[in-house]
């Protein structure tokens, strides 16, 4: 499968421990998108990355959100001393170059207790 | 502030007919128009875009139109079929801003056998 992977799928955390979200781009993809999904809403941005670079993070949350996409390896979205409010499905797209269409993942699922 | 509105939630449609899904903008820096499909516990399909500099785009059953002075654009599918039955967001991208989507809230169709 040579599609945006995205892993967990389901991810259960109670509240104040940290969540770890990953993501795979597509092969030959180098910008990766992360987006939240709340309950019966639309997707919104969070933050845009190439390798070792965040190119825009104003949809990040100012406190205990962070992302990287190391030169080695997926993008990880990590969310630290998580509230109930966090509890959403988190996207991540990949795309080439220029105005490629981005590929989105399947989603993690988060689920604060 | 919603920039990307979908002010329908849901449609319902027979299969055969056509569907028409809206959509409508507030930010004339918006330049490039997509829509994605979604099912239940996967993420985003990508199905046909739309530049500003035209105002038709068709992809088999899919064609999407854009009229830049409402601000407005519409899918339309035809003819409807049940495996079409799903949430369909648009995006926009901003004008010069990275790729980031701006997402609509998404309007669940339902196509009746």
């Amino acid at each position: 499968n040579a599609g945006v992977m995205q892993n967990p799928r389901h991810l259960v955390r109670r509240r104040g421990q940290e969540a770890r979200l990953r993501c795979s781009p597509m092969k030959g993809h180098s910008h990766v998108y992360w987006y939240r999904q709340l309950p019966e809403e639309g997707l919104k941005f969070m933050v845009y990355l190439q390798k070792e670079n965040i190119i825009d993070e104003s949809g990040m949350p100012k406190e205990r959100f962070s992302a990287e996409f190391p030169k080695e390896g997926p993008s990880i979205l990590r969310i630290q001393q998580v509230v109930r409010g966090d509890s959403a499905a988190y996207f991540c797209a990949s795309s080439g170059l220029g105005n490629q269409p981005q590929h989105f993942g399947d989603g993690t699922r988060l689920s604060i207790l | 502030d919603q920039q990307v509105k979908q002010n329908s939630p849901s449609l319902s449609v027979q299969e055969g007919r056509i569907s028409i899904l809206n959509c409508d903008y507030t930010n004339s820096m918006f330049d490039y128009f997509l829509w994605y499909k979604k099912y239940p516990a996967e993420g985003p399909t990508f199905l046909i875009s739309i530049s500003s500099i035209k105002d038709k785009n068709e992809d088999g059953r899919f064609t999407v139109f854009l009229n830049k002075s409402a601000k407005h654009l519409s899918l339309h599918i035809v003819p409807s079929q049940p495996g079409d039955s799903a949430v369909y967001f648009c995006a926009a991208i901003l004008n010069n801003a990275g790729n980031m989507l701006t997402f609509g809230g998404g309007t669940r169709l339902m196509v009746k056998p």
